[in-house]
């Protein structure tokens, strides 16, 4: 099983639409998440760090559910530039990996006219 | 302005050679980190170092070395050992504490030919 798993995309929506993402991680001491967008041939880009309060930031909204050790990103009112892949990423704890990220393989969105 | 630089941003490179790739940081950050991505696929870990003139292999290291000689810079050589190099090459890099995020260079796509 892979330390982080996410939904298999891809995901094609129309504009306006909302849609979420989930993410599942297997090391319950993992301590924080991020959402990374990725373009096309381009480098990942952080799009929001994941509290676990829940957090929200114009028309996306990011939640952590530590029970159940899922993340989940939920975009709502999908513009045609939200077509992206969307990558979970979780750092686990300190000690001997500290510092090494853990990334999902990614979910793919197309937004469509 | 701060940030990550990658070069070259594409590179060709002939079966049987060695090639390295630069990755150059002016944010003071303690680590850097290597990363593969394959089409469709999520990114790999190559190397990481944490501070200078340490570092440890990731999840892929076999066929790749790498130098961490000053603060600012982490070349990786991608070696004849590397059987299948054909990739997209991201450098990273973090301060050194888990909490925190990474940010990406714009990275460097390798073609053997």
């Amino acid at each position: 099983r892979k330390e982080v798993e996410q939904d298999p995309g891809p995901f094609n929506v129309p504009e306006g639409a909302t849609v979420a993402f989930n993410c599942t991680y297997s090391n319950s001491a993992s301590q924080s998440f991020f959402w990374y967008r990725q373009d096309c041939r381009k480098e990942p880009k952080l799009l929001m760090s994941v509290y676990s309060s829940g957090n929200e930031d114009g028309r996306f909204t990011a939640q952590l559910n530590r029970a159940s050790q899922y993340i989940s990103l939920l975009i709502r009112d999908s513009k045609l530039s939200d077509s992206a892949t969307y990558l979970c990423v979780v750092n686990p704890l300190g000690g001997t990996n500290a510092g090494k990220s853990t990334f999902g393989d990614g979910t793919t969105l197309t937004v469509k006219p | 302005d701060g940030g990550i630089t990658q070069s070259p941003k594409y590179l060709f490179r002939k079966e049987g050679q060695n090639v390295t790739l630069s990755c150059e940081q002016n944010l003071n950050h303690d680590a850097m980190y290597w990363y593969r991505q394959d089409p469709g696929q999520g990114l790999r870990l190559i190397y990481y170092s944490q501070i200078v003139n340490d570092f440890q292999k990731g999840d892929i290291a076999e066929g790749y070395s790498v130098s961490r000689e000053k603060k600012e810079s982490f070349p990786l050589t991608v070696t004849s050992a590397q059987k299948n190099p054909t990739a997209f090459y991201l450098c990273a890099s973090s301060p050194r504490t888990y909490e925190t995020e990474a940010f990406f260079g714009q990275g460097t796509r390798l073609t053997v030919v």
